[in-house]
């Protein structure tokens, strides 16, 4: 079985603090992702990675930053925490190949007070 | 805009009943096709994926497929009400594979 765990269940930052959310695999996928989902507006995607050192930008890339030094792990980082990123911040994992299927995490739920 | 477009629901069945949820996709090329299953609080589970046009049986699960019509649904036979969820409907983005288009889900509650 895929898993994908992330770094907390729940977390609450300030305003202005920089926040570090840390994802990790252990199926040895090149692609991994970063969606926030907001209630009304879905599943929305921060950034992805489809190999080490390697990202793409999202549909919504401001005010976040990503890391990913080795395959199994990617970092999506919060320069400087506002309240309007206070969401459920989920990372997922999918293999190369032709198939694409994503696997999640159990997702964090981030509040900026 | 590449869309994926859902009912919002909420979608109303007895138990033992057949859920139908259904979806449908603005980009003609796109390739894979995927359910998930999401309950309140939780993340996105995989239930069915589908890539080719047909039906597909997976327990109680069947997903349905017609890409000339650019649709994409979910039969649940012998609902429970442990299926009660919200199920999001994924179509790959074919500008970039990896990449997945999301629905924004329907509510689906099976009443005991």
């Amino acid at each position: 079985d895929v898993k994908v765990t992330q770094s907390s269940r729940y977390l609450v930052k300030r305003t202005g603090e920089k926040v570090f959310l840390e994802c990790v695999q252990d199926m040895d996928h090149e692609n991994m992702f970063w969606y926030r989902q907001d209630p009304g507006l879905g599943l929305r995607l921060i950034y992805f990675s489809y190999d080490v050192k390697m990202k793409e930008k999202g549909d919504i890339p401001e005010g976040y930053s990503v890391s990913r030094e080795k395959k199994e792990r990617f970092s999506l980082i919060l320069e400087s925490a506002s309240t309007n990123q206070t969401s459920m911040y989920l990372c997922a994992s999918s293999s190369g190949g032709s198939r694409y299927e994503q696997y999640f995490g159990p997702g964090t739920r981030l509040t900026v007070t | 805009q590449k869309e994926v477009e859902q009912n919002s629901g909420p979608l109303s069945v007895p138990e033992g009943a057949i859920a139908s949820l259904n979806c449908t996709y603005s980009d003609r090329v796109s390739q894979s096709f995927f359910w998930y299953r999401q309950y309140s609080g939780k993340s996105p589970e995989l239930i069915m994926s589908i890539y080719s046009n047909g039906d597909k049986e997976d327990g109680r699960f069947t997903a349905q497929l017609n890409k000339a019509s650019q649709y994409v649904s979910l039969l649940i036979r012998d609902s429970q009400p442990s299926d009660s969820a919200t199920y999001l409907c994924a179509v790959s983005d074919a500008g970039n594979n990896r990449k997945l288009i999301w629905g924004l889900g329907t509510s689906l509650a099976v009443n005991p």
